[in-house]
């Protein structure tokens, strides 16, 4: 079974400072995709990035990046000189590619609370 | 182009009542999931539909939850009758496939609270 782990319950950072948020995630199939998701305080779920197993190229928007290492099983995500408007929940989230049938499902991880203080 | 729709954004109800959340999803898209998010419980899948067809109803929490999709742009989950236990954020999203490969858009949600 797929499981998506976020040790980090809340963290609370002063504006300007980096942050990395970690996801570990467990899967047997060697095809599978993780997401990144925000949840700001108005409540709706933005996507962030998708991100393929068999890619471990690690990729950066602006503040942010996001870390792939398939041999730790983490997608950490890095945000840059933080800033108050970063305040939000953030899932980590897997889903495979098997041919059983549930690749349909997103399994989200508890989400890490991430509070930039000003 | 507009994301997925979700109506209403509130809704506050009496235990007993009937409540009915509406959805529209992104146009081409042909997956849609309804979940559920409490505190206690996270993100929970409820029902999973491809191509107006219901897949995987098992996250639907009994009976008194129903879910529909008329057509390819518009899908409602029905609560009757609702209980306080069900006051949560309800979030529709939509996907453009069956695979897992791409990633899922939702709705700004529908907050219900039942008293």
């Amino acid at each position: 079974a797929q499981k998506v782990t976020q040790a980090q319950t809340e963290i609370s950072v002063v504006e300007k400072e980096d942050v990395t948020l970690d996801c570990v995630y467990e899967t047997r199939d060697t095809t599978y995709y993780l997401f990144w998701y925000k949840q700001p305080p108005s409540g709706e779920l933005v996507f962030l990035i998708r991100r393929n197993s068999f890619d471990e190229q690690n990729e950066i928007s602006g503040r942010y990046s996001w870390n792939f290492q398939k041999s730790t099983s983490s997608f950490n995500f890095t945000i840059t000189a933080s800033q108050v408007v970063d305040s939000a929940v953030y899932f980590c989230a897997l889903s495979e590619a098997g041919s059983g049938g549930s690749n349909y499902k997103l399994t989200f991880g508890k989400g890490t609370l991430l509070t930039v203080n000003p | 182009d507009a994301g997925v729709i979700q109506s209403p954004r509130h809704e506050v109800t009496e235990m007993g009542q009937e409540v009915t959340l509406r959805c529209k999803p992104i146009s081409g898209h042909n997956s849609l999931f309804w979940y559920r998010q409490t505190m206690m419980r996270g993100l929970e899948l409820l029902i999973y539909f491809n191509n107006n067809v219901p897949i995987d109803d098992s996250g639907m929490p009994e009976d008194r939850f129903s879910a529909k999709m008329p057509n390819a742009s518009f899908s409602t989950l029905k609560i009757q009758p609702s209980e306080p236990r069900d006051s949560a954020v309800y979030f529709c999203a939509s996907r453009r496939d069956l695979s897992g490969a791409y990633e899922q858009y939702f709705g700004p949600g529908t907050r219900l609270t039942v008293t």
